[in-house]
């Protein structure tokens, strides 16, 4: 089975922290995905990363980076936590380039940010 | 901006019933679609995936996909009360992607 691992659950943080959202998969996939889930706005892509050290823009990056050192681990960065970035984070993983290929989600991380 | 609608719901339906739950799409190149179930408070787990137009079955799932009209649906046949969920639609169109829908929550009721 898939196994996607986010390093937190819940995470509460200060507004101006940097943060770190850690994803680990273990099946070898080449694409990697940050989404962010907020109610009433759906699942909306942040970053993803095809390769390691590679990157491409979602359609909300504003306030994010992210980190691809290794195939298995994909970080998502806020740089200067705020209030608005509160939401449930989640990190997905894919297979090859096939668009056949099916995206297996992690548990997700409750971020707050006060 | 492709777009991939469902209808918010939520969808009630009684223990037993069949759910019928409805996703279009407006990128007509798109090439594969999923279904996710979503419990409150927890991540999206794939349930189906279809390519090809027609009826794909699992269990008491099937997945209805129309490429001419751009929609593609899930029916849940023995509707539980363990359905109870949010259920996602998702397209992949080009690239890496999935594009998804915000979600038809589904209420068995006994």
């Amino acid at each position: 089975d898939v196994k996607v691992t986010q390093s937190s659950r819940y995470l509460v943080k200060r507004t101006g922290e940097k943060v770190f959202l850690e994803c680990v998969q273990d099946m070898d996939h080449e694409n990697m995905f940050w989404y962010r889930q907020d109610p009433g706005l759906g699942l909306r892509l942040i970053y993803f990363s095809y390769d390691v050290k590679m990157k491409e823009k979602g359609d909300i990056p504003e306030g994010y980076s992210v980190s691809r050192e290794k195939k298995e681990r994909f970080s998502l960065i806020l740089e200067s936590a705020s209030t608005n970035q509160t939401s449930m984070y989640l990190c997905a993983s894919r297979p090859g380039q096939s668009s056949y290929n099916e995206q297996f989600f992690g548990p997700g991380t409750r971020l707050t940010v006060l | 901006q492709k777009e991939v609608e469902q209808n918010s719901g939520p969808l009630s339906v009684p223990e037993g019933a069949i759910a019928s739950l409805n996703c279009t799409y407006s990128d007509r190149v798109s090439q594969s679609f999923f279904w996710y179930r979503q419990y409150s408070g927890k991540s999206p787990e794939l349930i189906m995936s279809i390519y090809s137009n027609g009826d794909k079955e699992d269990g008491r799932f099937t997945a209805q996909l129309n490429k001419a009209s751009q929609y593609v649906s899930l029916l849940i046949r023995d509707s539980q009360p363990s359905d109870s969920a949010t259920y996602l639609c998702a397209v992949i169109n080009s690239g890496y992607a999935l594009n998804f829908g915000k979600g038809t929550s589904l209420l068995v009721t006994p």
